[in-house]
């Protein structure tokens, strides 16, 4: 059984598209996350929600809005892909926000803009 | 600006050595994590490091957490193949927002 399932695993598409990218936890977390990671691979947190409310909202362009219609599901919606938006994006999932807690990663959508 | 420094950033050895992989920072963090991640996948925990001068063991790899909490290392003895991924450490020096490093890139070959 997969812990935090991201869908699709891979996104190819043309500038300018509008996209989402998915995420379910199965793990009973009370909060969930969106990283992007590079082509260098470094990882950078973008949103975090806890109980369905957003708690981290890092400078990302407004383009990126995240939802959490349930504690269970955390959504990325894209809009107007540039090519600078190509980079790997992972939802994560923690029992409760805090620097003690593990959190457990999905294994990426790749989103590649043409 | 990077809040934790990660060195070296690639490494290449063969199978039986030691390493020591570094994580650095001028903040104080009030704990540190070390995740794995391998190709294709999302980063998975190893471990996480609480209290300053705090040593962890998990099989070969020994970790430690700095005595003023700013760093952390992370030694693996007698390498294997397997070990083969990318190395993050991870902190939260305020609010909730994780902070990674660059990671450290590690190849063992047989």
């Amino acid at each position: 059984d997969t812990a935090v399932s991201q869908t699709p695993k891979y996104l190819v598409t043309q500038m300018g598209n509008d996209k989402s990218i998915k995420c379910e936890q199965n793990l009973g977390h009370d909060t969930m996350y969106w990283y992007k990671q590079d082509s260098k691979k470094f990882l950078k947190i973008m949103f975090s929600y806890n109980n369905k409310e957003l708690i981290i909202n890092e400078t990302v362009p407004n383009r990126f809005s995240p939802k959490s219609p349930d504690k269970a599901h955390l959504n990325l919606h894209i809009n107007s892909l540039e090519l600078g938006d190509s980079a790997v994006y992972f939802c994560a999932s923690s029992q409760m926000p805090g620097s003690n807690q593990p959190q457990h990663f999905g294994d990426g959508t790749r989103l590649s803009i043409l | 600006t990077q809040l934790l420094e990660q060195s070296p950033q690639f490494l290449s050895i063969q199978e039986g050595e030691n390493l020591t992989v570094y994580c650095n920072s001028s903040s104080v963090f009030s704990s540190l994590q070390w995740y794995r991640q391998e190709p294709g996948e999302g980063p998975v925990l190893l471990v996480t490091v609480v209290t300053g001068g705090e040593v962890k063991k998990l099989k070969r790899l020994t970790f430690q957490f700095g005595d003023a909490r700013k760093d952390s290392s992370l030694h693996i003895t007698a390498a294997q193949p397997g070990d083969t991924g990318l190395y993050l450490c991870a902190g939260v020096k305020s609010g909730y927002a994780l902070n990674f490093g660059k990671g450290t890139s590690l190849l063992v070959t047989p």
